[in-house]
């Protein structure tokens, strides 16, 4: 099944540093999403790359899409202790039946 | 902050009580979700609904069953609790978009303790 695979699992890096993670999926997509997730709460949508996109910028974050890897990377910059979450990217199958598959996500820490 | 709301936020009750999990938006959306995430796991698909009076099951099966007699709300009931449905309960929903962009917004989850 198409499924979303984040790495790394878990990342923990400095204030002011970037901060890069992947996530690999199986099948052709209509888009590629990333969430955000602090502890114990709901997702919050970031950001979304359509398949015919390589690549898309809101704010400090940088998504990039590469279909003939089925992988995309979120690069967060300037990392702020306020950015620690989970992060998530869910996939949209082409022609599909516009469900979300989510990954497993990687787990962020930023330390002050 | 998106307009959905979920309660409880948090559940502890005994095996073999019945419970419901409330999930309203005030957005107007016609499509709805409810996935299972375990800690520090992905999130999975057990229900979903495309406006009032329809409802399907998710990749996950699920002994949990949903209604959707409203458009702003999708129940979740559990007829019979049991220790393997431990677990953080998220509803989502989402606007019909033709080209396939969907944004879902969540609520801020439900988290269900059965003894």
């Amino acid at each position: 099944s198409q499924q979303g695979e984040e790495d790394p699992q878990a990342l923990s890096i400095q204030e002011g540093e970037n901060a890069t993670m992947n996530c690999s999926y199986k099948t052709s997509i209509n888009n590629l999403q990333w969430y955000r997730q602090n502890s114990g709460r709901g997702l919050v949508h970031l950001i979304l790359i359509r398949s015919n996109e390589r690549e898309k910028h809101s704010g400090r974050l940088r998504v990039t899409l590469d279909t003939s890897k089925k992988s995309s990377s979120l690069l967060i910059t300037a990392s702020r202790a306020a950015d620690t979450a989970s992060y998530f990217c869910a996939t949209e199958a082409q022609g599909g039946s516009e469900k979300l598959v989510f990954g497993k996500g990687t787990k962020l820490t930023v330390n002050p | 902050e998106a307009d959905i709301y979920q309660t409880p936020r948090y559940l502890v009750i005994g095996t073999g009580k019945k419970i419901t999990l409330e999930c309203s938006q005030t957005m107007g959306h016609d499509k709805m979700y409810w996935y299972q995430q375990d800690p520090g796991m992905e999130l999975h698909l057990i229900h979903y609904s495309y406006g009032v009076n329809s409802t399907e099951k998710g990749d996950l099966s699920s002994e949990s069953t949903v209604s959707r007699i409203r458009t702003e709300h999708f129940p979740l009931t559990l007829e019979s609790a049991r220790p393997s449905h431990t677990s953080q309960y998220l509803c989502a929903s989402s606007e019909w978009e033709r080209e396939g962009r969907e944004t879902q917004y969540f609520g801020p989850g439900t988290r269900l303790l059965v003894l």
